[in-house]
């Protein structure tokens, strides 16, 4: 089955930049979104298709795909951006919904 | 808005029904899931099933003891645990999309717990 590889932590300062990656095969060609999870909260979605920011979610928010690699970027993190952030797929041939193992923002 | 319920504790073997009500949208428009999330852990996909049945799919490792249906005129889906075991602790969300778009509402979830 697919598999979707984050690093399980990430630490920026305020202010400063946050990339989180998710590593697929050939993931370049997939529809990825982006979760962002608060501890106690449910998932909320802060990129869909790899790049398109929902209504509601900062600019600061931004996606991208390479062939192996999807990245949500965060500029100018501040420290309400600390949270659980998970990348998601779905395996069409499998009617199928991957999640990746979620990386741990930390701001600084 | 998706309102579970039906979690609490039970003993490894037994089986729990849980239930996912959706409200304020055309239930019969979306697709509903179930995720859930050990605690401490990551998010993991479970099934998803179509108001009309067409769309049933459920993850390979609970197969066999998890199924998934709904009552469209109660606008509810839900999750038939059997045969329970310790790492079925969860909180179980459900959520809705359409098509490959992202999973755009969640509930709060209900909390599993199988013990030993």
């Amino acid at each position: 089955s697919y598999v979707l590889t984050q690093p399980p932590s990430v630490s920026v300062a305020p202010g400063e930049t946050a990339i989180l990656t998710c590593g697929g095969d050939n993931i370049g060609s997939e529809a990825v979104h982006w979760y962002q999870q608060q501890p106690g909260q449910a998932p909320i979605v802060v990129m869909s298709f790899n790049k398109v920011r929902p209504s509601g979610i900062p600019a600061r928010f931004s996606g991208s795909t390479s062939v192996s690699t999807a990245t949500l970027t965060i500029d100018r993190v501040e420290a309400g951006d600390e949270a659980d952030y998970y990348c998601q797929v779905w395996d069409l041939n499998r009617d199928y919904w991957v999640f990746g193992g979620g990386t741990r923002l930390t701001v600084l | 808005q998706l309102v579970e319920s039906g979690g609490g504790v039970v003993q490894a073997g037994r089986s729990l029904r849980l239930s996912c009500t959706a409200s304020t949208f055309t239930f019969e428009d979306y697709v509903l899931h179930w995720v859930r999330q050990a605690p401490g852990k990551g998010l993991e996909w479970l099934a998803l099933l179509s108001s009309n049945g067409d769309r049933k799919s459920l993850r390979d490792s609970v197969i066999g003891r998890f199924t998934v249906s709904t009552d469209n005129f109660r606008k509810t889906l839900f999750l038939q645990m059997n045969n329970l075991q310790v790492e079925d602790t969860a909180l179980y969300y459900c959520a809705r999309n359409r098509g490959d778009v992202s999973f755009d509402i969640w509930g709060q979830g209900t909390l599993v717990t199988v013990s030993s």
